[in-house]
C-alpha cells in the first residue's frame, strides 16, 4: 500500500513570496490533515478535511493560508504571501474514516524556510 | 483549554536500558491516544494507538498505557537500542476532529 505523498520535499522562498505544498492521501482514506511543525514543537492541525468538505480550520491563517480538496482526494496548501515565522514543516496526514478508530499514516513532510 | 504535555524534552540512556517516556493531558473525556515516532527530517510514524476503554496496548518491546483518571499514559521500551533514537511524540484526540500533540521527548540510546 503507498503512503502519504507529499511534495516539494524542500522548499526557500522569501518573505512575501507565495507557496504552494501538495498531497496525495493513501487511496480511500476520506479524511486528509495539514499540520504545521515548528521546530521543537509537536504538529499543529491547521486544517481537516472530510472527503472534499473541511471538518475544522480554526487554526488556519485564513489572511494568508488557504487549503483546498476539490476532487476529495489529492490536496493543496498555499501561502500567499509568506512571513519569516511560517519557516517550518508541513505535514500531511490521511486516515479512514471507518475502522482503525482515525488512526493518522503521515506523510514525510515539506520543510519550508522563508528568508 | 486541552493541552498535552511530555517530560522529559530529552532523554539519554546507554544500550540496553529499559526506558518511560511520559505524556500528560489536562482533559481525561479522550476517544484516544496515539503515540509516534519521528526520525530527523522524516514524518511520523505510528507506533501504538490506544482506545479511550482500553488500559494498554503492545507491540513487540514497546507497551503504551493509558490511565485517563489522572490524565497520563506512558510508552515503556523495553531493552532500548541505538535504533531506537528519534523523537516520540503523543497525540490525544478528543473526538473526530480534536487532535492535540505533545511537543515531544528527544530520545538518544548511546551504544
Amino acid at each position: 500500500e503507498a503512503g502519504v505523498a507529499q511534495s516539494p520535499r524542500y522548499k526557500i522562498i522569501e518573505k512575501r513570496q507565495s507557496v504552494a505544498f501538495w498531497c496525495n492521501p493513501i487511496s480511500g482514506h476520506a479524511t486528509l490533515y495539514w499540520y504545521q511543525q515548528i521546530l521543537g514543537q509537536g504538529p499543529k492541525l491547521l486544517i481537516q478535511f472530510q472527503n472534499n468538505g473541511v471538518v475544522d480550520d480554526s487554526q488556519l491563517p485564513k489572511d494568508r493560508f488557504s487549503a483546498e480538496r476539490l476532487k476529495g482526494v489529492d490536496s493543496t496548501l498555499k501561502i500567499q504571501p509568506a512571513k519569516l515565522e511560517d519557516s517550518a514543516v508541513y505535514l500531511c496526514a490521511s486516515s479512514p474514516t471507518s475502522g482503525s478508530f482515525y488512526e493518522q499514516y503521515f506523510g514525510p513532510g515539506t520543510r519550508l524556510t522563508v528568508t | 483549554k486541552q493541552e498535552v504535555t511530555q517530560i522529559p524534552a530529552a532523554l539519554s540512556v546507554p544500550e540496553g536500558e529499559n526506558l518511560v517516556l511520559n505524556c500528560s493531558f489536562t482533559d481525561s473525556a479522550i476517544y484516544n491516544l496515539q503515540w509516534f515516532r519521528q526520525d530527523p527530517g522524516k514524518g511520523l510514524t505510528s507506533l501504538l494507538l490506544i482506545q479511550s476503554s482500553q488500559r494498554e496496548q503492545t507491540s513487540g518491546r514497546l507497551n503504551a498505557s493509558l490511565d485517563k483518571s489522572s490524565g497520563r499514559s506512558t510508552l515503556y521500551i523495553a531493552a532500548s537500542q541505538p535504533g531506537d533514537s528519534a523523537t516520540y511524540l503523543c497525540a490525544v484526540r478528543y473526538n473526530f476532529n480534536k487532535f492535540y500533540f505533545g511537543s515531544g521527548t528527544k530520545l538518544n540510546v548511546k551504544p
